[in-house]
């Protein structure tokens, strides 16, 4: 079955900064890539999303990349803030079938 | 989007009792159901998929007779945790997709906390 392994565990930058989270997945079938941030206590929220036919996608300060070869994707967030603040989860999909990496905890410092 | 509701947000049991949390998909027929686990500071962890009309697939691991996982409607399904114990305490999330098209955003519950004392 699908496996995703996340890097970092955790990861602290200071407000302004970016933050890269990457991720890397095992079945190359897998073509729906979604990431979730989860705020303290909170269920996961979608925060970006990007299908296989797609190399890269941003959302304003967010943008995910995807290299189909290597069978990695990353996250990259941009200017950020303290808000920011939450554990980032990256997941692979294929059949309705998701499974998620380990998660990062993303600490923005004021 | 899509909303997802679970019930009870948190429950205090004593040990040895059993739990019963749902899982509803409000305004869409979810024909899949999934139920993570989640321990503190850690990662989502799969438990099982639940099917509608049929039996739930239990990732390795999972106890089947422990953890009894029932989706009788499309909008429904449920997790009893039996025979509950302290080491049973977590977080308890469910989620749930669209059947069509495949490979969208997972819809996740609020989550269960779960404490068995």
């Amino acid at each position: 079955g699908e496996n995703v392994e996340q890097h970092p565990s955790t990861l602290s930058v200071q407000e302004g900064d970016s933050a890269v989270i990457k991720c890397t997945y095992s079945d190359s079938a897998s073509n729906y890539f979604p990431w979730y941030k989860q705020e303290l206590g909170k269920r996961p929220q979608l925060i970006i999303d990007i299908r296989s036919n797609v190399g890269e996608k941003k959302d304003q300060r967010i943008a995910v990349t995807l290299n189909k070869t290597a069978k990695h994707f990353s996250l990259h967030i941009t200017e950020t803030q303290p808000e920011d603040s939450a554990v980032y989860f990256c997941a692979a999909s294929v059949n309705n079938d998701m499974r998620f990496g380990a998660g990062t905890r993303l600490t923005v410092k004021p | 989007g899509a909303v997802v509701s679970q019930h009870p947000s948190w429950v205090i049991c004593k040990s040895g009792t059993s739990v019963k949390i749902e899982c509803r998909s409000l305004d869409f027929q979810a024909t899949t159901m999934f139920w993570y686990r989640q321990f503190p500071k850690q990662s989502l962890m799969l438990m099982a998929t639940s099917n509608e009309g049929s039996k739930a697939t239990y990732e390795q691991g999972v106890e089947k007779d422990k953890f009894l996982i029932n989706h009788a409607s499309l909008t429904l399904s449920t997790l009893t945790v039996t025979s509950a114990h302290p080491e049973d305490s977590s977080f308890y999330i469910c989620s749930a997709m669209p059947p069509l098209p495949w490979n969208t955003e997972a819809f996740f519950g609020q989550g269960t906390r779960l404490t068995v004392v």
